[in-house]
């Protein structure tokens, strides 16, 4: 049931982009995207709830495929500030919030 | 507004002992998680509550472990006895739920050691 997100880890410079995935084995019910810095607690980033949503700014976004089973967060023109560990949050339906956690895909923008 | 908050913020203790975590929502906010995160296991929910009634516990690795919301403001997590293998980041999240998909909010968790 976890989901499974790729890559694991990657390096940018600033400014370069980076697409992060995240996929499910059944249709989901919403994707939350997460991201942590070390020693600190997970900061919401965005929800999607319906297939073939697009959602966030220019800078970070995200979109939801049109079976639900699959999320992809784009982060376009890296800054030293998105370095961090992105999660995935999964939900497989409409029951209280439970949501299954990715393994997480460590981000490092260099200078 | 205050967020989440989590007290201690480090436990250190001795196997055997029992350790008490403890956990105040945002005001307001209806549901409360728990979260175990380590590195090998990533971060796992433990229990969650909407309304202070538990509502799924199938997270709890075992019967040492065991959680209670008294109240809309409170709750605890408790581990009697501790192992080292219980030695994570705690995290308490809340989130105001009102028809799904709703964004849920950590607290700065409890770092816990068990010696």
């Amino acid at each position: 049931q976890q989901p499974v997100q790729s890559p694991q880890a990657v390096i940018l410079r600033e400014g370069e982009d980076a697409v992060i995935n995240c996929s499910s084995s059944k249709a989901l019910y919403s994707v939350h995207w997460y991201r942590q810095k070390h020693g600190e607690a997970p900061v919401f980033l965005m929800i999607l709830l319906k297939g073939g949503e697009q959602k966030g700014h220019e800078k970070i976004s995200a979109s939801f495929n049109e079976k639900k089973q699959q999320s992809s967060l784009y982060l376009t023109a890296s800054q030293l500030s998105y370095s961090g560990t992105y999660f995935c949050g999964t939900e497989l339906n409409n029951q209280g919030g439970k949501l299954i956690f990715g393994q997480g895909t460590e981000l490092s923008v260099k200078p | 507004d205050a967020g989440v908050i989590q007290s201690p913020r480090h436990e250190v203790t001795e196997m055997g002992q029992e350790v008490t975590l403890r956990c105040k929502p945002i005001s307001g906010h209806n549901s409360l998680f728990w979260y175990r995160q380590t590195m090998m296991r990533g971060l796992e929910l433990l229990i969650y509550f909407n309304n202070n009634v538990p509502i799924d516990d199938s997270g709890m690795p075992e019967d040492r472990f065991s959680a209670k919301m008294p109240n809309a403001s409170f709750s605890t997590l408790k581990i009697q006895p501790s192992e080292p293998r219980d030695s994570a980041v705690y995290f308490c999240a809340s989130s105001l739920r009102l028809t799904g998909g709703n964004e849920q909010f950590f607290g700065p968790g409890t770092r816990l050691t068990v010696l």
